[in-house]
């Protein structure tokens, strides 16, 4: 059974803190994703990684950063939380894009509290 | 802006008819897919359609692609109070790897 699993379900954190949000695939997969979900927003792509060390900003990268130095995992950092931060953060990966058509296996998501 | 957009945002029937919901988007695409997102959790794979078929069906499931109109429709029969969820569908944009979200259609399934 394929498996994305990130490192907290609920995050409490103070303005101004370094947050680190860790997402871990067992699937071998060389794609992986952060998202952010707000409410009346959907989802939206804060990083993509495409290989090991290999980073691309998605349409939100501000006030994120990402490392990828292993290929099953996948961290989000926010380096200076803020409030506007908080929100749910969806991990993800999928097999490499040829042709274009691969389904995203997500994790369960952590819901970030930014106080 | 959103690149795929759901309609309705909410639908609420009985247990035993079919749900319907549609997903309009702006620019040319690979393919479609639809995801299921229980409340407060991850999303989770439903169906994906290439911008040259017309339908795929998956069990209670029914999709099909207009790529004329930009649209899509996914189509749940005899719904089951299981089926309560958030269902978004995701486009490709040509050319990209990234896939675009909208943001979701709330089932609610009355038992």
């Amino acid at each position: 059974d394929v498996k994305v699993t990130q490192s907290s379900r609920y995050l409490v954190k103070r303005t101004g803190e370094k947050v680190f949000l860790e997402c871990v695939q067992d699937m071998d997969h060389e794609n992986m994703f952060w998202y952010r979900q707000d409410p009346g927003l959907g989802l939206r792509l804060i990083y993509f990684s495409y290989d090991v060390k290999m980073k691309e900003k998605g349409d939100i990268p501000e006030g994120y950063s990402v490392s990828r130095e292993k290929k099953e995992r996948f961290s989000l950092i926010l380096e200076s939380a803020s409030t506007n931060q908080t929100s749910m953060y969806l991990c993800a990966s999928s097999r490499p894009w040829t042709g274009g058509s691969y389904e995203q296996y997500f994790g369960p998501g952590t819901r970030l509290t930014v106080t | 802006s959103q690149q795929g957009e759901e309609d309705p945002q909410a639908l609420s029937i009985q247990e035993g008819e079919n749900a319907t919901m549609n997903c309009s988007y702006k620019t040319s695409i690979n393919n479609l897919q639809w995801y299921r997102q229980n409340s407060g959790r991850g999303l989770v794979h439903l169906i994906l359609i290439r911008s040259n078929e017309r339908e795929k069906h998956s069990g209670r499931l029914r999709v099909t692609l207009d790529t004329s109109k930009k649209s899509s429709s996914l189509l749940i029969t005899a719904s089951r109070a299981a089926d309560t969820a958030s269902y978004f569908c995701a486009t490709d944009k040509s050319g990209t790897y990234k896939y675009i979200f909208g943001t979701g259609t709330r089932l609610k399934v009355l038992a």
